[in-house]
């Protein structure tokens, strides 16, 4: 019973493709939030939903764009994918005001 | 922001009391401080989160001297599966409106060796 699922976990692909990652989660919070944590290890924000309704969004390209059709789900789908996209995208979700961060496995994004 | 320093890496043995300081010297008022766990290829996991003195749990103990201005968790007795990198953080309690205040930085790579 997976409490934060992503996927796919692994995801190869070529410059200038559209693709999609979904975060799923069955804790019953009402916060979820992508994370992209580069080459050097640094874990830095994206986006942020409360209850399907977006929060934050931190300086991320347009080619980013999340989805929540209910808040259990926040998916991440990426428009014209660049090299730089290359990373580890991590769904994590917490119940509001508490100081705990739940988050997935990760889902390595490979853009060759 | 509250900006963390944190040792790049450390080594240690098993059986021993591993100590990993965090400097904050601008942590403001309203900062809880917060410690992630990250093993290779997982997402990080919460360990402990204070607002000053101690704090102890079943895993980890976390103390915060009066000013807070810097903080120390300490894993007591660790083994090999401690192996891991350790995030130091600094903010609002996670509402959803202060997660953009919360920055991972690269960590403490901790190495447990037999």
């Amino acid at each position: 019973d997976t409490a934060v699922s992503q996927t796919p976990k692994y995801l190869v692909t070529q410059m200038g493709n559209d693709k999609s990652i979904k975060c799923e989660q069955n804790l019953g919070h009402d916060t979820m939030y992508w994370y992209k944590q580069d080459s050097k290890k640094f874990l830095k924000i994206m986006f942020s939903y409360n209850n399907k309704e977006l929060i934050i969004n931190e300086t991320v390209p347009n080619r980013f764009s999340p989805k929540s059709p209910d808040k259990a789900h926040l998916n991440l789908h990426i428009n014209s994918l660049e090299l730089g996209d290359s990373a580890v995208y991590f769904c994590a979700s917490s119940q509001k005001n508490t100081g705990e961060l739940f988050f997935g496995e990760g889902s390595r994004l490979t853009v060759l | 922001l509250a900006k963390t320093t944190q040792p790049i890496s450390m080594d240690s043995y098993e059986g021993q009391e591993v100590n990993i300081t965090c400097s904050h010297n601008n942590i403001a008022t309203n900062d809880y401080i917060t410690w992630y766990q990250q093993f290779p290829s997982q997402g990080p996991r919460f360990i402990i989160q204070g607002y000053k003195t101690k704090v102890t749990n079943e895993v980890a103990s976390l103390f915060i001297p009066a000013d807070r201005k810097s903080s120390t968790l300490s894993l007591p007795r660790v083994s090999l599966s401690d192996t891991a990198v350790y995030y130091c953080l600094v903010g609002e309690t996670l509402g959803y409106s202060s997660a953009s205040k919360i920055i991972f930085g690269s960590g403490t790579r901790l190495s447990i060796r037999p």
